[in-house]
């Protein structure tokens, strides 16, 4: 069974700091890695995602995450944050071997504080 | 630009009296998904359509159904919604070709439905 553990519920940091978001995954086959932001009231918006080849992805706002694949994680980073990164975050995980059902993590709220 | 509308942006019903929730993209997108999101919780899939193919969760309750009408629509009807139904309904899209699952997921900004 798929499953997909974000171990912090919240992540607090400063702004201009470097940023942490931790995502470990459990999948049958190679896995495909997806990261959404989610902004008050507002639907899941698209980040990033891991398909194959590089283990470093670079994606939207800055924003990159890392693939190890003996560790099963995809931890989501930015060099610098700003106060408008504060959101909530999810990772999800859609196993290659077929099927479109995608399993989202229970979500990271990060605050950034000026 | 292609997006993914939701209507309307905020429900209220009654306990018991039907709703429906509506969806449309212009991303062309051959897959629709309903989810459900309590209180800043992971997204719950209820089911999807695959083009016409429809996939319901094992755990999505009957009280829930969808129609797809075309490529571009999707419904959500809650026949006799309950208290423990007010969420956030989020439809999503994606472009499933030849198989690989590997294309991201499109939101919409959700309804948010209050049950009186």
């Amino acid at each position: 069974a798929q499953s997909v553990a974000q171990p912090e519920d919240q992540v607090n940091v400063a702004e201009g700091n470097p940023l942490t978001v931790k995502c470990t995954y459990s999948v049958s086959g190679n896995p495909y890695l997806f990261w959404y932001v989610q902004y008050p009231n507002r639907g899941l918006q698209f980040l990033l995602k891991y398909i194959t080849g590089d283990n470093l992805v670079k994606g939207s706002y800055g924003f990159e995450a890392e693939f190890n694949k003996s560790q099963t994680s995809f931890h989501l980073k930015k060099p610098s944050a700003l106060v408008s990164d504060s959101a909530l975050y999810f990772c999800a995980v859609r196993a290659n071997t077929g099927g479109f059902k995608t399993i989202f993590g229970a979500g990271t709220r990060l605050f950034v504080k000026a | 630009d292609a997006m993914v509308i939701q209507n309307p942006r905020y429900q209220v019903t009654q306990f018991g009296k039907p709703v429906t929730l509506s969806c449309s993209q212009t991303l062309n997108h051959n897959v629709m998904y309903w989810y459900q999101q309590k209180s800043s919780q992971a997204p719950k899939l209820l089911f999807h359509y695959y083009d016409k193919d429809f996939n319901n969760e094992a755990d999505t309750p009957d009280n829930f159904q969808s129609r797809r009408p075309n490529t571009s629509f999707c419904f959500l009807d809650i026949r006799s919604p309950g208290l423990g139904d007010a969420a956030m309904y989020l439809c999503a899209t994606s472009n499933i070709l030849g198989g690989g699952a590997y294309n991201e997921q499109f939101f919409g900004p959700g309804t948010r439905l209050t049950v009186l």
